[in-house]
C-alpha cells in the first residue's frame, strides 16, 4: 500500500492554464507538506499543513493555493501557470508538530509548462 | 533561516569501498537531521536520521555521525553495492512544524 501518494504523476499544460495536484496520505499522519524540486534537483518547503491548518506558508507566489479538507490530504491549486513552475511537487506527511518527527514523501508530480 | 551545504555534488567509488558525504548546517536550534536517498523518478526515502542528543547512529551499513559543536554531520555507506547508487540528500531542521531545509544533493555512482 503506498504511503503517500499523489496524483497525477506527470501533467503537461499549457502557459496560463490553472491545475491541481492531488495528495493523499494513509499513514494516519497529522501534518503534510509541499515541495518542490528544481531541475537541478534542489528541495524547497513550500507549504506545511498540521490538522488541516496552515502552519508555514514559504515565499511562494499567492498563485499557487493549498487546500486540505482532511488531515488525510493536502492539494495544491496553480493559477494562471508560469514556465517557471517547471518542477517536480512532492508532497509529504510526519506525525504530529514536533521537528523531528520523520517526513515521508510520495513519488512527485513532474508539472511541464509548454 | 536554517542553510544547509552538503558535499561533494557527485561522488564515484569502486564497488566494495566506503562512501562518505559531509553536511554542515547554520542554525544551532536544529535539532533532527535526516538523510533521503532519491533514486530516478522517485520522491526521497528516509534512509536513516539522528536527533541532537545522540552523536553517532548506525543502520546495517549505514551510520551518520553529529558533531553540534561544529554544526557538521556525515553519512558513511560501507560495503557499497550498484544499488546504493542514487542521489542522498542531507537535511536539517529546527523547532516546530517546520519544512527541512536541504542539501543540495550528492550524485552517488558505484563503479562495478
Amino acid at each position: 500500500d503506498t504511503a503517500v501518494s499523489q496524483t497525477p504523476k506527470y501533467l503537461v499544460t499549457q502557459m496560463g492554464n490553472d491545475k491541481s495536484i492531488k495528495c493523499e496520505q494513509n499513514l494516519g499522519h497529522d501534518t503534510m507538506y509541499w515541495y518542490k524540486q528544481d531541475s537541478k534537483k534542489f528541495l524547497k518547503i513550500m507549504f506545511s499543513y498540521n490538522n488541516k491548518e496552515l502552519i508555514i506558508n514559504e515565499t511562494v507566489p499567492n498563485r499557487f493555493s493549498p487546500k486540505s479538507p482532511d488531515k488525510a490530504h493536502l492539494n495544491l491549486h496553480i493559477n494562471s501557470l508560469e514556465l517557471g513552475d517547471s518542477a517536480v511537487y512532492f508532497c509529504a506527511s510526519s506525525r504530529g508538530v514536533d521537528s523531528n518527527q520523520p517526513q515521508h514523501f510520495g513519488d512527485g508530480t513532474r508539472l511541464s509548462i509548454l | 533561516g536554517e542553510n544547509v551545504e552538503q558535499h561533494p555534488s557527485t561522488l564515484s567509488v569502486q564497488e566494495g569501498d566506503s562512501a562518505v558525504i559531509k553536511c554542515t548546517y547554520s542554525d544551532s536550534a536544529s535539532n533532527y537531521f535526516p538523510w533521503y536517498k532519491q533514486e530516478l523518478g522517485k520522491g526521497p526515502q528516509l534512509i536513516i536520521d539522528i536527533r541532537s542528543n545522540v552523536g553517532e547512529k548506525k543502520d546495517q551499513r549505514i551510520a551518520v555521525t553529529l558533531n553540534k559543536t561544529a554544526k557538521h554531520f556525515s553519512l558513511h555507506i560501507t560495503e557499497t553495492q550498484p544499488e546504493d547508487s542514487a542521489v542522498y540528500f542531507c537535511a536539517a531542521i529546527g523547532g516546530g512544524a517546520d519544512g527541512l531545509t536541504f542539501g543540495k544533493g550528492t550524485h552517488l555512482i558505484i563503479q562495478p
